[in-house]
């Protein structure tokens, strides 16, 4: 059974890099109709989709991000990476990371369970 | 970007009772329309892909329906562990945009 976990701090200053890491376990990222998205909420506020990479390591992000997000995997330890630049308070949130599936619409059929991240000092 | 727009914001109903959601597509979208479940601290969990497809698992009393820009979410016999907010979400375009959430509660 494919699962998936974020992790990375849970505090970052204001000004600085969010890292954060997905890692797949229970199947390969290269494996199937996949894309892998990261995705983030803010407390009480609808999801927000960042961005995604796909099995060809092409990424795709919202332009309203795209110049501070970085999004890449590393396919021998089946994990996908982001990275946002100079964050600040409004960049606090949930980050998931999410499959998006072809034989499902591309409809996001497994998330991990989310890294919570507050930018602050 | 696709707007998605959800209504009602929140909604009362009592065990047994049926509910529908609907959400609104600012262009068309085709079919290209999911919609998930989200408890508190949870990740969402979809129920319905493709406008009216049922995921795996999910039970039947939950379904979908519409395609273009007009779509609803259908809840029959309302069971505890079905409150808790409802997301519709667009995968026709990137950047993929989510309505902006319906809370259910009991009443």
């Amino acid at each position: 059974q494919v699962q998936l976990q974020e992790s990375g701090p849970g505090l970052v200053p204001p000004s600085q890099t969010l890292s954060l890491t997905c890692t797949v376990s229970g199947g390969s990222i290269n494996a199937g109709s996949y894309f892998w998205s990261w995705i983030r909420q803010p407390a009480g506020k609808e999801p927000e989709w960042i961005g995604r990479i796909d099995t060809f390591m092409r990424s795709t992000k919202n332009p309203s991000l795209a110049s501070r997000v970085a999004i890449s995997a590393d396919t021998s330890k089946n994990q996908v990476f982001l990275k946002l630049s100079s964050v600040t308070a409004a960049d606090t949130a949930v980050y998931f990371c999410a499959r998006e599936e072809a034989n499902l619409g591309s409809a996001f059929g497994l998330w991990g369970q989310g890294a919570r991240v507050t930018v602050s000092s | 970007d696709i707007q998605m727009t959800q209504s009602p914001s929140s909604l009362s109903a009592s065990v047994g009772d049926s509910v529908t959601i609907t959400c609104r597509a600012s262009q068309s979208i085709s079919s290209f329309l999911s919609w998930s479940q989200q408890k508190p601290g949870k990740a969402p969990k979809l129920l319905i892909y493709s406008a009216s497809f049922l995921q795996s698992g999910v039970p039947s009393r939950f379904s979908g329906g519409g395609s273009g820009t007009d779509f609803t979410l259908t809840i029959s016999r309302l069971q505890p562990e079905d409150f808790g907010t409802y997301y519709c979400q667009q995968t026709y375009s990137t950047p993929y945009t989510f309505g902006q959430g319906t809370k259910l509660e009991l009443k």
